[in-house]
């Protein structure tokens, strides 16, 4: 199994354009997890779904975030607009076993 | 509620040295606990994991952590360093779905 896919892997983009993330979890795996991190905050959980339903959204930051999972392969997460505030390294992790496998992460940068 | 605390923000050591990295939980629930290593510029990756059973859990690259429910704690340990063990490691808290991050510790290898 190739483990947790991230795509960009780099993201570099002006404050105010849209930016979309992308994760596609362990075949198998039910659970599907949005992380940020940062030097200040640390990591920090945005969102997590089961089977495609959004379960827990209380971490995203605020509504020019936003998250889906149309299929148990694939999600993503969108920031529009991005604000230079939004640069961070974004995780995404999918679960067996109680244990959670990380993606390598997207590192956006909003000048 | 669960919570995570990591007492040491950074820790220096020489090569070949002991180390010894902390972590003490709080949880009103079944105890899980993990740690994660990540290296600079990639995700996480997991260490070891407690779920239950022996208290003296080994994982990869020489690690190993003991589960004290008296101390709450779960310190990680090796008895002699690499300079490739230079990245920052966290200890983690919780069920399968809902982790609680502690604040990393930087463990710092030094010739």
């Amino acid at each position: 199994d190739a483990g947790v896919i991230q795509s960009p892997r780099h993201e570099v983009t002006e404050m105010g354009q849209e930016v979309t993330l992308r994760c596609k979890p362990i075949s198998g795996h039910d659970y599907l997890f949005w992380y940020r991190q940062t030097m200040m905050r640390g990591l920090e959980l945005l969102i997590y779904f089961n089977n495609n339903v959004p379960i827990d959204d209380s971490g995203m930051p605020e509504d020019r975030f936003s998250a889906k999972m149309p299929n148990a392969s694939f999600s993503t997460l969108k920031i529009q607009p991005s604000e230079p505030r939004d640069s961070a390294v974004y995780f995404c992790a999918s679960i067996s076993n109680n244990e959670q496998f990380f993606g390598p992460g997207t590192r956006l940068t909003v000048l | 509620a669960q919570s995570v605390t990591q007492l040491d923000s950074q820790v220096p050591v020489f090569e070949e040295a002991p180390v010894e990295l902390r972590c003490n939980y709080s949880s009103s629930v079944s105890v899980y606990l993990f740690w994660y290593v990540q290296y600079p510029n990639q995700g996480l990756q997991l260490l070891l994991k407690y779920l239950s059973g022996s208290t003296l859990v080994k994982g990869i690259n020489g690690f190993e952590a003991e589960f004290n429910k008296s101390q709450t704690s779960f310190h990680l340990r090796k008895p002699s360093v690499h300079i490739s063990d230079t990245a920052e490691y966290f200890c983690l808290t919780g069920g399968g779905n809902k982790l609680t991050f502690g604040t990393g510790t930087q463990l710092k290898v030094e010739l």
